[in-house]
């Protein structure tokens, strides 16, 4: 069935280090993917999308292109900041899969100033 | 704001208590979503309700058990549960049912804690 595979974390950056969370997939189709983040105390919210092959989602300076070729959806950013401290979901939704969304384990990001 | 409000925010009962989580969503939406996150797995969806309509059951046990009394408002009647159902409960809803591209907008969770 379908799947979604996040490294591990938790990751720890200084300010302004650059930011990469890998995401890869396994699914049948054309899957759509998706970033969602979740703050501490909060709930998910869509970071970004992206639809079809070599679509780039982008949100808030970070961005994701959907690689088909590689199945991967890596999220980056180039400077990250205190705020952006949190965990971070890949996800996708499939046509084939009863348009369920298939959720990645999350990888936390911890930013120190 | 996400437009979507869960309550109560924290919760702990014993194992022979009766409790219900509410959700209510303002963003006009027609599809609500029951979620459980637990450490170190992915999220778990339970239930999808569309246009009131349950739709979707992911053999989730009996001691939950879900009411969409309209398309706005959504509750988990919770009893009998175990200490393994500690858990965040997650609500979400989306626009014009469950397309594959509808986004889903979620609630801040209910914590819940079983002894």
């Amino acid at each position: 069935g379908d799947s979604v595979t996040q490294m591990e974390g938790p990751v720890t950056l200084s300010e302004e280090a650059f930011l990469t969370i890998n995401c890869t997939y396994t699914a049948t189709g054309y899957p759509s993917l998706f970033w969602y983040v979740q703050y501490p105390g909060e709930g998910l919210q869509l970071l970004l999308k992206a639809t079809k092959a070599d679509d780039k989602g982008s949100n808030k300076g970070f961005e994701a292109t959907y690689r088909k070729e590689t199945t991967s959806f890596h999220l980056e950013k180039g400077s990250v900041q205190v705020s952006d401290s949190a965990v971070y979901f890949c996800a996708l939704r499939n046509a084939g899969n009863n348009r369920k969304l298939i959720w990645g384990l999350g990888t936390s990001l911890a930013v120190n100033p | 704001e996400t437009g979507v409000t869960q309550t109560p925010r924290h919760l702990v009962m014993g194992m022979t208590n009766k409790k219900s989580l509410k959700c209510e969503q303002h963003l006009g939406h027609n599809a609500m979503y029951w979620y459980k996150q637990s450490a170190k797995k992915p999220l778990e969806l339970m239930f999808v309700y569309n246009f009131k309509e349950q739709t979707e059951n992911n053999s989730v046990p009996s001691r939950f058990s879900p009411e969409c009394p309209n398309s706005s408002h959504l509750f988990l009647h919770l009893h009998t549960l175990q200490p393994e159902d500690s858990a965040l409960y997650l609500c979400a809803s989306s626009q014009g049912g469950t397309g594959i591209n509808n986004e889903q907008f979620f609630g801040p969770g209910t914590r819940l804690t079983v002894l």
